[in-house]
């Protein structure tokens, strides 16, 4: 088992840019959550889904960030524009109950 | 609404001493679950140890061991013979039950330090 994997593991883009952050869930796993890291404000779950179907997105902070699931071997974060308080560590994580796994994280550096 | 608290945002341990890190919870699932999280400077985060609401005992891990305190809303960490390599960020987190959509939330951390 390769555990959730993340890509990539480092961005580092210009304002305005569109980033994509990709995560692939451990097999087997039907709830899949995405997390930003920051000093501020810790760790915030912002979308979680269960089945590839999303089930609570309160936490997106606006309109610039979506998250996809198109099947259950992979979920998209994607943030359009980007800017720099957007720089953070994205984590995603996978579960099968009661459990929960985390990827290594993407760190995004916005300029 | 779900929220977890963890008031020591740093503390400092004596190697091969025991610590314990606080985490009081609120919730008003009846079913529910609390985790904690290691986060080292590399930054992955490593899971611990797992509590279930309706479990009898206290969950252990090797050095790791949980002290739930259900009517206290308490779910306090102990770590016993703390190793130099146990230096990391703490967190504990809570799942929900189907009120909360299940989901997985985290409080703010708690830096350990141990000392040679």
């Amino acid at each position: 088992d390769a555990g959730v994997i993340q890509s990539p593991r480092h961005e580092v883009t210009e304002m305005g840019q569109e980033v994509t952050l990709r995560c692939k869930p451990i097999s087997g796993h039907n709830s899949l959550f995405w997390y930003r890291q920051t000093m501020m404000r810790g760790l915030e779950l912002l979308i979680y889904f269960n089945n590839n179907v999303p089930i609570d997105d309160s936490g997106m902070p606006e309109d610039r960030f979506s998250a996809k699931m198109p099947n259950a071997s992979f979920s998209t974060l994607k943030i359009q524009p980007s800017e720099p308080r957007d720089s953070a560590v994205y984590f995603c994580a996978s579960s099968r109950f009661p459990g929960y796994t985390f990827g290594s994280g993407t760190r995004l550096t916005v300029v | 609404a779900q929220k977890i608290t963890q008031t020591q945002p740093g503390m400092f341990v004596q190697e091969k001493e025991a610590v314990t890190l606080d985490c009081t919870y609120d919730t008003s699932d009846p079913s529910y679950g609390l985790f904690w999280y290691k986060q080292p400077s590399s930054g992955e985060m490593i899971f611990l140890i797992y509590q279930g609401s309706y479990d009898q005992q206290n969950a252990t891990e090797g050095r790791y061991s949980l002290n739930f305190q259900k009517a206290r809303k308490s779910a306090n960490l102990v770590i016993s013979a703390s190793q130099l390599g146990d230096s990391a960020m703490y967190f504990c987190a809570m799942r929900g039950g189907m009120d909360s959509s299940y989901k997985l939330i985290f409080g703010s951390g708690t830096r350990l330090l141990v000392r040679p």
